[in-house]
Parts: C-alpha cells; structure tokens; sequence
C-alpha cells in the first residue's frame, strides 16, 4: 500500500520569498502524484498534478512540482510567495489500476508574512 | 464552473444522536468519494462509489456509519449513534471517469461536524 510522508507541518516564509514544500511517497508501483491547496474552512482544490511525461510540472499561479522517481519524490515550489498563498497544502497520490484511490499526506501549513 | 455540494457546511451534535450529510457531485461525474478530515491531517477515504455501487469501504467504521448512493447521483452519509471521535471535516468529493486512477477529484466545501 501506498504512503505519503510530508516531512514539515509548518512553513512559516516572508512575502516575495521562495519556498519548497517537501513530499515523499512510497509505493511498490507506477504512481499518480497531486498537489492540493485547502483554505481555512473550505474543500480542496487541485493545484497540479503529474501523470506523466515531463517530471517537472507547472500551475497557473506559478508553483511547480517535479517527480523525481529515484528519490520518490514530489517536491512543491514557488520562486516567489504571495500573502494569499497562505493555505494547507496537501500532496496525495494514486496507484496505477487502484481505482483512483488517493492516499494524503498529513498537510504542510504555509504562512506567508509581510 | 461546476461545483460538488455539500450541507450542511456546519453541524452540532449530542454524542449518541443520528447524523446526516448529503453530497450533489458535479452532474455527469460517476464516482463519488466520502472523506474525513480530522484537525491537522490530511483526508481519509471513508467510501467509493461507482455509479449506485460502493467499491471500496474498506475504512468505513460500519457499525455506525452507512453511505448510499441509491440512483447513482447525490449521496448521504449517516452516522448513527455519533461518538466524540467522529468530530471532524466531512469532505464529498467527484470524479468523471470510470475508476481510473488518473481521473481529477474535485471537492466540496465540506461538512464540519461537531460532536459534543
């Protein structure tokens, strides 16, 4: 069975910082591997996610993620936060031929400060 | 856009009483997804479903909880009795196709469930 090990529960960053968000997973088979976002009080939204081709992928307010299979890794990016970026972020991923069943990591708790 | 619905977004119950959430997902998705969310971890899967049927359960605590999806669209969740425990986010979520495992999952705001 499939686990996902979000190694910080907090991030605390300044605004116009860069940050990384640290994901690892483990898994016996080919994985599918996602990113959400969850504001306070509200459901998850998706902000990318890899399935495959290139390994590094992008969203459209400018986080990126890159698979790297050697290292089991599926680590979150951003050059430069904004103040509403402060947010939950959860990584998951899905076994091939599992039915689509997403296992989520614990969350990692970003806080952007001016 | 579309959006998966959920209500209530609040509820406050007396440990021993019966529960209900109801999920709407996004019309034409056919698999449906019941999580829990306890404070300060990330979603578990409770119950799967594909179209009317459950294909995966396997977390569901079913001595107190039941899930059905009767004509294949919205859902209801039940807890019954409710137990201090069961304080949590409930969280609906969606998918369109037919139980691949590359399919987006789109979410619900939840249910906040409140056992006292």
């Amino acid at each position: 069975a499939q686990s996902v090990t979000q190694l910080d529960s907090q991030v605390p960053v300044f605004e116009e910082a860069p940050v990384e968000l640290r994901c690892n997973y483990s898994s016996s088979v080919s994985v599918y591997l996602f990113w959400y976002v969850q504001y306070p009080n509200q459901g998850l939204q998706l902000l990318l996610k890899y399935l495959s081709g290139s390994t590094l992928v992008e969203s459209i307010n400018g986080f990126e993620a890159e698979f790297n299979k050697s290292q089991t890794s599926f680590h979150l990016r951003k050059p430069s936060v904004h103040i509403s970026d402060t947010a939950e972020y959860f990584c998951a991923v899905s076994e091939d031929n599992a039915g689509n069943m997403l296992t989520f990591g614990g969350g990692t708790r970003l806080m952007v400060k001016p | 856009e579309a959006e998966v619905a959920q209500s209530p977004r609040y509820k406050i119950t007396e440990k021993s009483q019966a529960v209900a959430f109801w999920c709407d997902p996004i019309s034409g998705h056919a698999t449906l997804y019941w999580y829990r969310q306890i404070l300060g971890q990330g979603p578990e899967l409770l119950v799967q479903f594909q179209d009317e049927s459950v294909v995966d359960d396997s977390q569901l605590p079913k001595d107190r909880f039941s899930a059905e999806r009767l004509k294949g669209v919205d859902s209801t969740l039940k807890i019954q009795p409710a137990e201090l425990g069961d304080s949590a986010m409930y969280l609906c979520a969606s998918s369109f196709g037919q139980f691949l495992s590359t399919d987006t999952q789109y979410f619900g705001p939840g249910t906040r469930l409140t056992v006292l």
